[in-house]
């Protein structure tokens, strides 16, 4: 089964138009995560849910809107995509914050394309 | 704040070689460390980790790491690479207690030759 599962792989849209993904969690964990991957495979941390609860919130465009109906989940909603936006995004999940010395574990990624 | 410097974006080097991948931190409190590989198109994966204890880690793959805290420093290595070992690794870090993320560094890119 896969832990960290992430919808859709691809997703190639024009600027403008609005687009969620998806990320669902089986490991039982408290604390997901969205991480945007660059073209130089630069990491950097978006959102940060623990509980369903925001956490962290980087310094990310409005358009950017993070949902989480469960601990299980965390989707990310797009609105009014920009060139910009594309790039690898990433979901993640730990146990708890990875500051008490658990790893996060990441679903396989969406490559978001902005034409 | 914490981070995370891989001095190397690039490193080739040739199959059965040995090959360190270095990493360097900075964070005013104390730190776990982590190293990620990323296969081309897959997501991240967990080679090894730096809670406490001993200051040499062994992970997966025959990779190991070593905590040298004078030196702020958590470099990777393997004795013997395969040309499966080609991707790309990242260090990361994570202020111990605190609900913050993990912070990657830019990542290096290995590259096994035949």
């Amino acid at each position: 089964d896969t832990a960290v599962s992430q919808t859709p792989k691809y997703l190639v849209t024009q600027m403008g138009n609005d687009k969620s993904i998806k990320c669902e969690q089986n490991l039982g964990h408290d604390t997901m995560y969205w991480y945007k991957q660059d073209s130089k495979k630069f990491l950097k941390i978006m959102f940060s849910y623990n509980n369903k609860e925001l956490i962290i919130n980087e310094t990310v465009p409005n358009r950017f809107s993070p949902k989480s109906p469960d601990k299980a989940h965390l989707n990310l909603h797009i609105n009014s995509l920009e060139l910009g936006d594309s790039a690898v995004y990433f979901c993640a999940s730990s146990q708890v914050y990875t500051g008490v010395g658990t790893e996060a574990f990441f679903g396989q990624g969406t490559r978001l394309t902005v034409v | 704040a914490q981070s995370v410097t891989q001095l190397d974006s690039q490193v080739p080097v040739f199959e059965e070689a040995p090959v360190e991948l270095r990493c360097n931190y900075s964070s005013s409190v104390s730190v776990y460390l982590f190293w990620y590989v990323q296969y081309p198109n897959q997501g991240l994966q967990l080679l090894l980790k730096y809670l406490s204890g001993s200051t040499l880690v062994k992970g997966i793959n025959g990779f190991e790491a070593e905590f040298n805290k004078s030196q702020t420093s958590f470099h990777l290595r393997k004795p013997s690479v395969h040309i499966s070992d080609t991707a790309e690794y990242f260090c990361a870090v994570s202020e111990a207690g605190s609900a913050r993320q993990l912070t990657f560094g830019s990542g290096t890119q290995l590259t096994v030759l035949p």
